[in-house]
């Protein structure tokens, strides 16, 4: 079964780091391309950052570039991402999503998501 | 950057056709995915560039794309199709993924 499974979320202060998790399983992981994706509470879907297959190619939200860096570990079958910096608005429930192809550029649809985790960022 | 606009809601009688639009500068010329979410739950892909189902997704789920328009329709509305849908593009002028803002189906 096709799986994606997020950890690392809670409660952290503003200006505070999280690194999120994303365990992938039942698919090749190192042919897909993965993306982040949040949604606040009560607020629409927002994309976060993608990163390719091979992990040699990411790209950012203007909202979270110089504060948040995706990445991966093919070998662990693991999607990351770190945030530093966060801030109030950055709380929100952080998605993982698997692309349908392996390139990022341009970016096919999300065909498999995680169940999410929720980061809140207050003091 | 580029916009997505969607309406807030859309309301169908059981067993009609609901119609949802996604509205984009020339989307015509984009792939437009579309998503399905229901309250608490991950979102679930109903529709890719533009018009294919995901294995799993029923018949009763389609999409088009032309012009300024992209429209996800539902024939033979259920209940359980109520949810918000949200509608996604690649922009590959900023290479950003754009979601539009969400639409409310309520069945009726």
């Amino acid at each position: 079964e096709v799986q994606l499974l997020e950890s690392g979320g809670g409660l952290v202060q503003p200006g505070g780091s999280l690194r999120l998790s994303c365990a992938a399983s039942g698919f090749t992981f190192s042919s897909y391309a993965m993306s982040w994706v949040r949604q606040a509470p009560g607020k629409g879907l927002e994309w976060v950052s993608a990163i390719s297959g091979s992990g040699g190619s990411t790209y950012y939200a203007d909202s979270v570039k110089g504060r948040f860096t995706i990445s991966r570990d093919n070998s662990k079958n693991t999607l990351y991402l770190q945030m530093n910096s966060l801030r109030a608005e950055d709380t929100a429930v952080y998605y993982c999503a698997k692309a349908l192809t392996m390139i990022v550029v341009p970016l096919d649809a999300f065909d498999i998501w995680g169940q999410g985790t929720m980061v809140t960022v207050s003091s | 950057s580029y916009e997505l606009t969607q309406p807030l809601s859309v309301s169908v009688a059981l067993g009609q056709t609901a119609r949802i639009t996604c509205g984009g500068n020339n989307i015509g010329s984009k792939n437009v995915h579309w998503y399905q979410q229901k309250p608490g739950q991950a979102p679930v892909l109903v529709i890719y560039r533009d018009s294919n189902r995901p294995s799993g997704i029923p018949e009763r789920f389609s999409g088009s794309n032309s012009g300024n328009t992209a429209t996800l329709t539902i024939s033979r509305a259920q209940a359980g199709d109520e949810a918000d849908y949200y509608c996604q593009v690649w922009d590959s002028s900023t290479a950003k993924v754009v979601f539009g803002g969400g639409t409310k189906l309520t069945v009726l």
